[in-house]
């Protein structure tokens, strides 16, 4: 099983800064990779595939990069509606596995 | 508009069995392979299953494997998870989920919430 490892755990920040989350795979994913989003109460959504590809709807302040085993989410200018908790996905191998969260909380 | 309506969900007993459900709808549900995806209060996602678009093949987390059976009805474009012999460590909100993208996951119901205690 593919585990990932997701870096911090918690990030505090203020509005209008620039966050950068970390997921790192225990063996290469090659680039498949997502990125997931969820708040209180409400099911994940996706935000990027294929490690840097920006599922439909999704605001270009979010981006992707990374293969391999290193991928980074970045939001460019945090908006009050980013805080909430991500979470990183591999399809590469069977069992598909998530990292455990990292919560993006309000400074 | 795309809808997963799982339902199901409920109280059991350690040792028990419950038949989850997903009533998909605006989009045509034999064209995709279909997923469950679990959550333990206060944790994060677990995969658990998935079916192929036809049902011939299934995939399993270890941790439900011979527990677990995934199957879907095309003709009534629902999806459904069988579990049996159930845990503590069961106890999650199950979530169905599908992908236009193999594996990746961009439509997800509300969930169905699974509580095992005796």
């Amino acid at each position: 099983e593919i585990v990932l490892t997701q870096s911090p755990a918690t990030l505090s920040l203020s509005p209008g800064e620039r966050a950068t989350l970390s997921c790192r795979a225990s063996q290469s994913v090659s680039s498949y990779f997502a990125w997931y989003q969820q708040k209180p109460g409400q099911a994940p959504r996706l935000l990027i595939y294929d490690a840097s590809n920006r599922a439909a709807g999704v605001p270009a302040r979010f981006s992707g990069s990374g293969s391999a085993t290193d991928f980074t989410l970045t939001i460019s200018s945090l908006e009050p509606e980013d805080f909430a908790v991500y979470y990183c996905q591999q399809r590469s191998n069977w069992p598909i596995t998530f990292g455990q969260g990292t919560k993006l909380e309000i400074k | 508009e795309v809808q997963l309506l799982e339902s199901g969900g409920g109280l059991v007993q350690p040792g028990g069995s419950l038949r989850l459900s997903c009533a998909a709808s605006g989009f045509t549900f034999s064209n995709y392979a279909m997923t469950w995806v679990r959550q333990a209060p206060g944790k994060g996602l677990e995969w658990v299953s998935c079916i192929t678009k036809s049902g011939d093949t299934t995939y399993y987390a270890d941790s439900v494997q011979g527990r677990f059976t995934i199957s879907r009805d095309n003709s009534k474009n629902t999806l459904y998870l069988q579990m049996n012999s159930l845990r503590a460590e069961d106890m999650a909100l199950y979530y169905c989920a599908y992908s236009t993208r193999w594996n990746y996951f961009d439509y997800w119901g509300q969930g169905t919430l699974v509580t095992v205690s005796s």
